[in-house]
């Protein structure tokens, strides 16, 4: 199968700091992995497009500065959420789209992040 | 632009009965359409797609172009059929997908 993992799981921090969230490709290599954002019984909203060795493509209305996303090999990328705020409490989810141009995308299990 | 409509949020049926989640599209290109499921405390997982043509767990969805419809289908619902459910749609040589807002099916026993 393909497997994509998420750490963490959960994670409460006080306003002001930052947060990193880790998006794994297990057993394949993801050239793509994507940063979906999840509000509560609403759908997933793209935040950006992550490329290995490129730049993100950030989503009309999603603040890059505020979004850190880093895609530094072929099996992980990282959103940072720097100077978390309470309205950045959310369910983070990640998908990966595995190298050789599979259409489908397999998804991280997400993470729920409070921000105090 | 491209947007997917599931124009109900909860479908609630009792075991046993036929289940029909809705999924509108528009998109003036040739798309490519998913069905995702979410269990309760799962990730998100691909359902079926449209080109395989398949029937997974018992649930079938056929495009039709003319209704621009992609609705999700099965005769008979299980209780372990509950979940939300997610309808997607990939434009030709993209590889991101504009999901709908969702659909929660509930089977009662």
């Amino acid at each position: 199968g393909a497997v994509v993992s998420q750490h963490p799981s959960w994670v409460i921090c006080k306003s002001g700091t930052s947060v990193k969230i880790e998006c794994r490709s297990l057993d394949f290599q993801a050239t793509t992995m994507f940063w979906y954002r999840q509000f509560p019984k609403q759908s997933l909203m793209l935040m950006a497009t992550s490329n290995e060795g490129s730049k993100a493509t950030y989503e009309q209305g999603v603040e890059k500065d505020k979004f850190l996303i880093n895609h530094a090999s072929l099996t992980l990328s990282t959103l940072t959420v720097t100077s978390a705020h309470p309205e950045d409490s959310s369910f983070y989810i990640c998908s990966a789209r595995r190298s050789g141009g599979q259409e489908t995308q397999y998804f991280g299990p997400g993470t729920r992040l409070l921000v105090l | 632009a491209q947007r997917v409509t599931q124009p109900e949020k909860l479908l609630s049926v009792f075991k046993g009965a036929p289940v029909e989640l809705k999924c509108n599209y528009s998109y003036s290109g040739s798309p490519e359409l998913f069905w995702y499921v979410q269990y309760s405390r799962q990730r998100l997982q691909l359902l079926l797609r449209h080109i395989s043509r398949e029937s997974i767990k018992g649930f079938t969805a056929d495009l039709n172009k003319g209704e621009t419809s992609f609705h999700l289908k099965k005769p008979f619902a299980q209780e372990e059929d509950s979940a939300m459910y997610y309808c997607a749609l990939q434009s030709g040589g993209s590889y991101i997908p504009t999901f709908g807002r969702g659909t929660s099916l509930i089977v009662h026993p």
